[in-house]
């Protein structure tokens, strides 16, 4: 398996626009995962998914952002419309629950500028 | 809501040395997994131990669990260059996990 893969690696974008981002999870892990990384809030968790269904989606900041999961292999994380502060590495991993490890992708780093 | 805390922040040694990470945590748990993470990249999983478990091994790594104390250490053995990460603990929330700030640990020449 290749892993988690994630798109795009880096994405710099203008405040007001429409950003997606992209996850492609190990086949057969049934959980999902979006983080978000900065240096002054650490790894936040944003929503989660269990066999596709968004579970908690308590850490998600606020109604511009969104997440999708259509299939077992595909979850998008759109910001609509984005600004400067969302600026951060976003991370999505895949796992077969809590009390397993997580296997994360290489991460979508974002500037809104 | 964080719930494990890494200490030290930062921590740098000597190649060859051991390096010692401590991760507390306020509430109960099932598991407590500790993870590294490259500059750049994403978080690698290195260990998972269960409440019911003191001690476990992985190759140069030792990590051991303490319930009573809601505290866990990462030993990392004869430490190499390559080693020079940030190291976070995560314990399980439900179905979910949550990570600490994390330690720095550079490793000097």
């Amino acid at each position: 398996d290749a892993g988690v893969i994630q798109s795009p690696r880096h994405e710099v974008t203008e405040m007001g626009q429409e950003v997606t981002l992209r996850c492609k999870p190990i086949s057969g892990h049934d959980y999902l995962f979006w983080y978000r990384q900065t240096m002054m809030r650490g790894l936040e968790l944003l929503i989660y998914f269990n066999n596709n269904v968004p579970i908690d989606d308590s850490g998600m900041p606020e109604d511009r952002f969104s997440a999708k999961m259509p299939n077992a292999s595909f979850s998008t994380l759109k910001i609509q419309p984005s600004e400067p502060r969302d600026s951060a590495v976003y991370f999505c991993a895949s796992s077969f629950g809590a009390n397993y490890g997580y296997t994360f992708g290489s991460g979508t780093r974002l500037t809104v500028v | 809501s964080q719930q494990g805390e890494e200490d030290p922040q930062a921590l740098s040694i000597q190649e060859g040395e051991n390096a010692t990470m401590n991760c507390s945590y306020k509430t109960s748990i099932n598991n407590l997994q500790w993870y590294r993470q490259n500059s750049g990249r994403g978080l690698v999983h290195l260990i998972l131990i269960r409440s019911n478990e003191r001690e476990k091994h992985s190759g140069r790594l030792r990590v051991t669990l303490d319930t009573s104390k809601k505290s866990s250490s990462l030993l990392i053995t004869a430490s190499r260059a390559a080693d020079t990460a940030s190291y976070f603990c995560a314990t399980d929330a439900g179905d979910k996990i949550i990570f600490g700030k994390g330690t720095r640990l550079h490793i000097l020449p």
